[in-house]
């Protein structure tokens, strides 16, 4: 079956540092790739996708590439704020079957 | 466009008893979803509609669940003889048809807290 592995939380880091939170999944064909953030107190937003190999995904200055060859999903930002601070969850759908499959999600805490 | 809303935000019920949760999608979108979140899990898939037809129910969705969107508009969850184990945040999702434009994206509400004493 489909499965998202996300690398265990929590992280915290300083304002302005290099953000990395890996994902790595299991699928069979060619999922389509998500990363989903949830800020306290409010509801799962959809943060920047992927559906094809190499793609690149990129938001509010946050980035991943779709690795087949690696199965992976990694998010980076160059530069954190505190603002970042929230539960990044990484997610992959299949056209066929369309429920999303999530990682356990990774709390970020960014400190000033 | 007021995105994907739920109705009750918060329910506290006592075991055995039933409940019944409401979402409303956005208004062009004709895949709705239901999901379940125990704290500090992701969220766990339980069944789709696509517009008034049931089509994919996960194992996790014992014979006490039951969900409908009879007129391919909202949907109803709702949990029998509800138990412990049910408490939990239900969220609900709404989505074009991969075919009809992009690739599924899902828009997510901000969820019903169910509390199962």
């Amino acid at each position: 079956g489909n499965s998202v592995t996300q690398m265990e939380g929590p992280v915290t880091l300083s304002e302005e540092a290099f953000l990395t939170i890996n994902c790595t999944y299991t699928a069979t064909g060619y999922p389509s790739l998500f990363w989903y953030v949830q800020y306290p107190g409010e509801g799962l937003q959809l943060l920047l996708k992927a559906t094809k190999a190499d793609d690149k995904g990129s938001n509010k200055g946050f980035e991943a590439t779709y690795r087949k060859e690696t199965t992976s999903f990694h998010l980076e930002k160059g530069s954190v704020q505190v603002s970042d601070s929230a539960v990044y969850f990484c997610a992959l759908s299949r056209l066929i079957s369309s429920g999303l499959t999530f990682g356990e999600g990774t709390q970020l805490t960014v400190n000033p | 466009d007021t995105g994907v809303s739920q109705d009750p935000r918060h329910k506290i019920t006592k075991r055995g008893q039933n409940v019944t949760f409401r979402c409303d999608p956005i208004s062009e979108h004709n895949r709705l979803y239901w999901y379940r979140q125990t704290l500090g899990q992701g969220p766990e898939f339980l069944t789709y509609f696509q517009n008034e037809a049931q089509l994919e129910k996960s194992r996790l969705l014992s014979d006490r669940f039951s969900a409908e969107r009879p007129k391919g508009s909202f949907s109803t969850l709702e949990i029998q003889r509800t138990e412990q184990g049910d408490s939990a945040m239900y969220l609900c999702a709404s989505s074009l048809a991969p075919w009809d434009r992009g690739s599924g994206e899902q828009y997510f509400g901000p969820g019903t807290r169910l509390t199962v004493t």
